[in-house]
């Protein structure tokens, strides 16, 4: 069982907005403004999509968006693209023992 | 920009030892506010922390891993290395090594590295 808890799947049609979430607790999530979320495609490495809950790398477009109440992050993906289909994945700082967690991952599909 | 390169045995006997190096090119590994660490993808699973460090040589492990993870940096060489003990078919997996900050935000990560273990 993952530390954080994502959905197994989600899906929606192109342009539609999606939202995948990614729940902790009060010493992960809940703790830190220190949530990342990844894009994976098949055979590749995760890629960062957004960090400290709501800051986006330098070329990820803006149709993806982050957000956190208190033990929930999510990852909002609006203008959905054939090329988001993808696994997602959240990770939390989680401390000075743990460090850092990871969500289970969301299979993301364009429909 | 940092670009990563894993390398490594593709086959590890059970009980025995993981030995992997990640070569840092594009940069200097002996920069302040970025850490170097391990992260592992068992097939069709979840990404799990395996531990990083820092180019001064402070260590991060996965409370899980601890006891049979090893972390070292070469700075001359600009590479950093794992080694994870007493493998089992559980530690099948790819494993990529990253770049991340202090909020463990991942920014750069190699392509990986499969490793199997037999069981």
């Amino acid at each position: 069982q993952s530390a954080l808890t994502q959905p197994r799947s989600v899906s929606g049609s192109p342009g539609q907005s999606v939202a995948i979430s990614c729940t902790g607790t009060s010493s992960d999530v809940g703790a830190y403004n220190y949530v990342s979320w990844y894009q994976q495609h098949p055979g590749k490495a995760p890629k960062l999509m957004i960090y400290d809950v709501t800051k986006r790398p330098s070329g990820v477009p803006d149709r993806f968006s982050g957000s956190k109440s208190g033990n929930t992050a999510s990852l909002t993906i609006s203008g959905l693209q054939a090329e988001d289909e993808a696994d997602y994945y959240c990770n939390s700082h989680a401390g000075t023992y743990t460090y850092v967690v990871f969500g289970g991952g969301t299979k993301l599909t364009v429909l | 920009q940092h670009q990563l390169q894993e390398s490594g045995p593709g086959l590890v006997k059970s009980s025995g030892t993981l030995s992997l190096t990640c070569s840092v090119s594009g940069g200097s590994i002996s920069i302040q506010n970025y850490y170097w660490g391990w992260v592992r993808q068992p097939p069709g699973k979840e990404l799990e922390y395996i531990g990083s460090m820092y180019y001064s040589g402070a260590t991060y492990y996965n409370p899980s891993l601890r006891s049979r993870v090893t972390l070292a940096v070469d700075t001359s060489k600009n590479q950093f290395s794992l080694e994870l003990s007493s493998m089992t078919a559980a530690d099948t997996a790819i494993y990529y090594c990253t770049r991340h900050v202090f909020q463990y935000a991942f920014d750069i990560w190699g392509q990986g590295t499969t490793v199997a273990v037999p069981s």
